[in-house]
């Protein structure tokens, strides 16, 4: 089964500081990484997502994650956090053969400090 | 594209009461999902459609809940009769589903609003 472990509730950093979120995640297969962010009241958003290709990924927002097939993570990064980047942060796996739905981990919130 | 549509965005309502919780997928996608959040257990995945057809419910709590998505732009949840331990946010996401073989099929799930359901 696969499955989706974010190991920190929450990150607490100061405005223009870099920004990460970790996230490892287990599978059978082949994994398909997402990250969605959830603003308060609000659906999740989709930021980026490896499939395959470069292990560096760019996504909206000026967010960035990293594959690490190795030490199966996808932590997502950004290089100066902003006060508006304070939000739930969810990152999920898609295991090719569990068919078209997604694992979410259990979430961390950002809160970025002015 | 107005994205995905949820109706009511909120509703309260008393133990015991049938609840149905409503979809408007994004034109044009084939699959549907239907997510619970509360803070004790997260987000979890309780039933998604593919093509209109129910593939995985093994997330569905009891059955009290059931799915059903009579065409390709509209889906429902209902609960019945609703308890307290209900209450939740649930949210609603569609993706495109690619007819191509299985390990290229990997397009992102964009979410509803979500509907605020608070049972006394």
């Amino acid at each position: 089964a696969q499955s989706v472990a974010q190991p920190e509730d929450q990150v607490n950093v100061a405005e223009g500081n870099p920004l990460t979120v970790k996230c490892t995640y287990s599978v059978s297969g082949n994994p398909y990484l997402f990250w969605y962010v959830q603003y308060p009241n609000r659906g999740l958003q989709f930021l980026l997502k490896y499939i395959t290709g470069d292990n560096l990924v760019k996504g909206s927002y000026g967010f960035e994650a990293e594959f690490n097939k190795s030490q199966t993570s996808f932590h997502l990064k950004k290089p100066s956090a902003l006060v508006s980047d304070s939000a739930l942060y969810f990152c999920a796996v898609r295991d090719v053969a569990a068919g078209n739905k997604l694992t979410f981990g259990g979430g961390t919130r950002v809160l970025v400090k002015p | 594209d107005a994205g995905v549509i949820q109706s009511p965005r909120h509703e309260v309502t008393e133990m015991g009461q049938e609840v149905t919780l409503r979809c408007k997928p994004i034109s044009g996608h084939n699959s549907l999902f239907w997510y619970r959040q509360t803070m004790m257990r997260g987000l979890e995945l309780l039933i998604y459609f593919n093509n209109n057809v129910p593939i995985d419910d093994s997330g569905m709590p009891e059955d009290r809940f059931s799915a059903k998505m009579p065409n390709a732009s509209f889906s429902t949840l209902k609960i019945q009769p609703s308890e307290p331990r209900d209450s939740a946010v649930y949210f609603c996401a569609s993706s495109h589903r690619a007819f191509l073989p299985r390990e290229r099929s990997y397009n992102e799930q964009f979410f509803g609003p979500g509907t605020r359901l608070t049972v006394l």
